[in-house]
């Protein structure tokens, strides 16, 4: 059971738009930042977004990243079949003091 | 470029010690933190633990502390974690990741494997 809740799967279309959904407390997301990771099983987990909106160089706008209370949103416009992998939302718990993570949202582009 | 090559991974018996391996380059290691996070097969990412800059800091989850120890040589652009007691849920893919100021981590490592068998 995560800490953070976020859904099993998500599927659209390529080039529509889907947002997965990241829902904690006041002691997680309430007060700290998010980050989102897109992760291929086998290899090194990639950050999409940090300081819950922000992009890394070399990431394309077509992610981003919000925040509102206790839950962050991912969105994910023009879908591509590259797009398909799990996506994580991670960030520091103060009542746990540890770095919680999502349960994982599978993406598929149908 | 940031690189992250994590080692030391293999099977090992219940009980038993792993010592994990990470080399950074690309980057001024002693500038940041480092931490190492696990994921079990077809599961989540799960965070293992914390260190700071000069090691002077660490922080563990409760599902491993009293028996993982993080450390790092900065001299050496590494970082360690020793893994004693090792239980069968230990199993997973263990990453080392670079922490970011704010939000947890940016660039990651591909992960070694522990498998620890009965």
């Amino acid at each position: 059971q995560s800490v953070l809740t976020q859904p099993p799967s998500v599927s659209a279309a390529p080039g529509q738009k889907v947002t997965i959904s990241c829902s904690g407390s006041s002691s997680n997301i309430g007060n700290n930042y998010v980050s989102w990771y897109q992760h291929l099983p086998g290899t090194a987990p990639k950050l999409l977004i940090f300081d819950h909106n922000k992009r890394p160089s070399g990431i394309p706008d077509r992610f981003s990243g919000s925040k509102s209370g206790t839950s962050a949103t991912l969105g994910i416009t023009g879908l591509q079949t590259g797009d398909e992998a799990d996506y994580y939302c991670g960030t520091w718990d103060s009542s746990l003091r540890a770095v919680v993570f999502g349960g994982g949202t599978k993406l598929t582009v149908l | 470029e940031v690189h992250l090559v994590e080692s030391g991974g293999g099977v090992v018996r219940r009980g038993g010690s792993l010592r994990l391996s990470c080399a950074a380059s690309g980057f001024t290691f002693n500038d940041f933190g480092m931490s190492w996070v696990r994921q079990v097969p077809g599961k989540g990412l799960e965070w293992v633990s914390s260190i700071n800059r000069d090691g002077g800091d660490t922080r563990y989850a409760a599902s491993v502390k009293g028996r993982f120890t993080i450390s790092r040589d900065n001299a050496k652009n590494s970082l360690y974690l020793q893994m004693d007691s090792l239980r069968a849920e230990d199993t997973a893919l263990y990453h080392c990741a670079r922490d970011l100021a704010a939000s947890p981590f940016d660039y990651w490592g591909q992960g070694t494997l522990v498998t620890v068998s009965s």
